[in-house]
């Protein structure tokens, strides 16, 4: 029904920037138009949990992490069903895979909630 | 944030195991749980605490409100052997994720 794709470098030296993208498609692809879904980003060091990074809705409307909000950018384009994510200034803390995923919104609220379809993730490494 | 107990536990196939998440704050029943298998990206098993998705089996339930949630499998089957992840949606972010329980097999 949905498929999500992201792409990333695999490999970024330390103070550069990340840039990922997340891919759009199937039956369901025009959903990232829908007034029904956030779209967003998750990442999970190795090893490690879950931790939310950003969201976005159609309109562009943006929610991020605090602890990450000075070096995040999340984007939208509807036109091409892709989404995408860059961070800046990257440390070897930054190592991690990052999942992109589609948030359904509860009913008489207009916050993300919970993530009923993900990519498969794409492991982004920091390193010189 | 979310306090997730225990981080980890041993079981035998038919066991009934529950898993407890402990919100930091009262978020009404803004809580969804998590799967993760090896090498998998997570998929959503409950959501607004005690929502069954779509297509995951009946073996599975969540219940609690406020403060407190479980996470339950009734009847633990070779393919439940995997990582639990409780989530709270609730206002403001950032939206946490708890520590994560890994089932094992005992």
């Amino acid at each position: 029904q949905l498929q999500l794709q992201e792409a990333g470098p695999g490999l970024v030296r330390p103070s550069e920037t990340l840039s990922l993208i997340c891919a759009v498609s199937g039956v369901s692809a025009d959903s990232i138009r829908s007034s029904s879904y956030y779209w967003g980003w998750i990442r999970q060091s190795p090893g490690q949990g879950l931790e939310w990074i950003a969201n976005i809705y159609h309109n562009g409307y943006t929610y991020y992490n605090p602890s990450l909000r000075s070096r995040l950018t999340i984007s939208i384009d509807t036109s091409k069903r892709q989404f995408s994510l860059t961070l800046t200034s990257v440390t070897a803390a930054d190592t991690a895979m990052y999942y992109c995923g589609r948030h359904r919104i509860t009913e008489g609220r207009n916050y993300p909630g919970e993530i009923d379809y993900w990519g498969q993730g794409t492991l982004v490494t920091v390193s010189s | 944030h979310m306090t997730q107990s225990p981080s980890s536990l041993s079981a035998s196939v038919g066991d009934r195991v529950t898993i407890t998440c402990r919100s930091s704050q009262a978020i009404t029943t803004f809580v969804n749980w998590y799967q993760q298998k090896p090498g998998k990206a997570p998929k959503l098993l409950i959501y607004a605490a005690s929502k069954l998705e779509s297509g995951v089996p009946s073996r599975f339930s969540g219940s609690g409100s406020e403060i407190d949630f479980t996470l339950t499998i009734s009847s633990l089957q070779l393919e439940d052997f995997a990582t639990y992840y409780c989530q709270q949606s609730y206002s403001t972010p950032p939206w946490t994720f708890g520590q994560g329980t890994r089932v094992e097999l005992k």
